[in-house]
C-alpha cells in the first residue's frame, strides 16, 4: 500500500527556531507538493516540484522558507526563523503527471505535520 | 484571494438524510476534483470532473460540474456517519496547481 510519510507528525517549537519537514513521495511519482492548512485560509499551495526541479513556489515566503529534493525520494520543507504566523498543518502531496499535460491526475496527500511555534 | 467558494461552511445532520454541497467560483476551470479529509489526515481524492455539465456517480455520492466549469455540486442521499469529514473542492487553472475551496464540514449523527 503505497503512501506518501511526513516527518515529524507534530513539531512544537520556539519562535527563531528552525524547523525542518520532511517527505517521501510515493516512489515513482515525478510531481511533488507542498500544503498549508489553516482554520483561516484553508489549504494552500506552498511550491512544487516536477521531476525534483522547483515548478512554483511563489505561495512561499522567500525570506524565511525554503523546500528542496535533495534526491527522488525525499522532498523537505524548511523554516528559519520560525514565527508564532506558521503555526498550521503543513502537507506533502505526491502526483504522477504524464508527458501527454494531463493535468487531472490525483495527488496523493500525507498526514501532514503539524507544527506549533510559541 | 479566494476563488472557490463553498457553501454551506457547516453541516450536521442525522443519518439516512440527503445532503448537497456547493462550489462556486468565478473562474474557469480545466477540471474540478472534490476531496474528502477525515482528522489528523491529508485530503483523500473522491473524484474528477472534466467536462462541462458532467455527472459522476460514486455509490451514494453524485458530482456535478457546472455547464460552464465554474461550479460543482456534491450530493450525498442517504448520509451515514462514515460520510463525517471535511470535503474540499480544488479547481486546476489550466496548470497543475489546484486552487483549494473553502470546505464544507460535514457532521452525520447516527
Amino acid at each position: 500500500d503505497a503512501r506518501v510519510t511526513q516527518t515529524p507528525r507534530h513539531k512544537v517549537t520556539e519562535m527563531g527556531q528552525e524547523v525542518t519537514m520532511r517527505c517521501q513521495p510515493i516512489l515513482g511519482h515525478n510531481t511533488v507538493f507542498w500544503y498549508r492548512q489553516t482554520m483561516m485560509q484553508g489549504l494552500e499551495l506552498l511550491a512544487y516540484f516536477r521531476n525534483r526541479a522547483p515548478l512554483d513556489d511563489s505561495g512561499m515566503p522567500k525570506d524565511r522558507f525554503s523546500a528542496e529534493m535533495p534526491d527522488a525520494t525525499l522532498a523537505t520543507l524548511k523554516i528559519q526563523p520560525s514565527e508564532p504566523r506558521d503555526s498550521a498543518v503543513y502537507f506533502c502531496a505526491s502526483g504522477l503527471a504524464f508527458r501527454s499535460k494531463d493535468l487531472t491526475y490525483e495527488q496523493y496527500f500525507g498526514p501532514g505535520t503539524r507544527l506549533t511555534v510559541t | 484571494t479566494q476563488l472557490l467558494e463553498q457553501s454551506p461552511q457547516f453541516l450536521s445532520i442525522q443519518e439516512g438524510e440527503n445532503l448537497t454541497v456547493y462550489c462556486n467560483s468565478s473562474s474557469v476551470f480545466s477540471s474540478l476534483q472534490w476531496y474528502r479529509q477525515e482528522p489528523g489526515e491529508g485530503p483523500v481524492l473522491l473524484v474528477t470532473v472534466v467536462t462541462g455539465g458532467e455527472v459522476k456517480k460514486l455509490k451514494r455520492l453524485t458530482f456535478q460540474f457546472g455547464d460552464a466549469r465554474k461550479d460543482s455540486s456534491l450530493h450525498i442521499t442517504a448520509a451515514q456517519p462514515g460520510d463525517t469529514g471535511l470535503y474540499l473542492c480544488a479547481g486546476a487553472l489550466d496548470t497543475d496547481k489546484l486552487i483549494f475551496g473553502t470546505g464544507t464540514r460535514l457532521q452525520v449523527f447516527p
